[in-house]
């Protein structure tokens, strides 16, 4: 069963505009939500990741911020770059589940 | 460096030809787990190990085994492959589980005729 939902499936941006994902997930339980970040041709790589006890955390261009209420946290990039195309998951802790991925490509 | 490896990087097999895929990690990481991940679907567990010994089935286990008889290695085993099973299978590794930093391998790409 899928136990995090990711959305929009594929995101085109700008450079210099600003890509939104989000992830949605089921079980409340969960306390900690990581994004990782895949390129072509390479396994995927911790990105940012936030525990439910904060609203927002962000590392310089990347933001994540959580909305408990709602189930849901989303990845903010500002200022997009063409080297920030890649596929996106997140991921909750029940063994580690991941989402279907996110793909966004950064037009310049 | 501290990585985690995987061999080999492609393999074009047929169908019922058994074959392993070996994973190892050099920083003493209690927890590794193997993934396969196909287009629309994202990246799927098959088994994942808390530490040496201890191996637990994931979201897709069939036709797949695994063991853990050392801490730093994690070999995929096929019986008896078969071409549904052709995907690209990560290996990852983590200091403790699923709430540490998880550190995936280059990829294995497998191709069962």
């Amino acid at each position: 069963q899928q136990q995090v939902k990711q959305s929009p499936q594929s995101l085109i941006v700008q450079k210099g505009g600003i890509s939104i994902i989000n992830c949605a997930y089921e079980n409340t339980a969960f306390d900690y939500f990581p994004w990782y970040q895949q390129f072509p041709g390479k396994g995927p790589a911790l990105l940012i990741a936030i525990r439910p006890d904060v609203s927002e955390k962000k590392e310089g261009r990347f933001t994540i911020s959580f909305n408990k209420s709602a189930k849901q946290f989303s990845l903010h990039i500002m200022d997009s770059q063409p080297g920030d195309s890649a596929t996106y998951f997140c991921a909750v802790l029940n063994r580690l589940a991941f989402g279907k991925g996110n793909q966004v490509v950064v037009i310049p | 460096e501290a990585q985690v490896t995987q061999n080999p990087r492609y393999l074009i097999t047929v169908t019922g030809k058994k074959l392993t895929v070996t994973c190892s990690q050099n920083m003493n990481h209690e927890y590794m787990s193997w993934y396969r991940q196909d287009p629309g679907l994202g990246l799927r567990q098959i088994y994942y190990s808390m530490n040496v010994e201890v191996t637990d089935k994931g979201d897709v286990p069939e036709g797949y085994k695994v063991s853990r008889k050392e801490k730093r290695n994690f070999p995929l085993i096929l019986e008896s492959p078969s071409p549904n099973q052709t995907s690209l299978y990560f290996c990852a590794s983590s200091l403790e589980g699923f709430h540490n930093e998880q550190f995936f391998g280059p990829g294995t790409r497998l191709t069962v005729l």
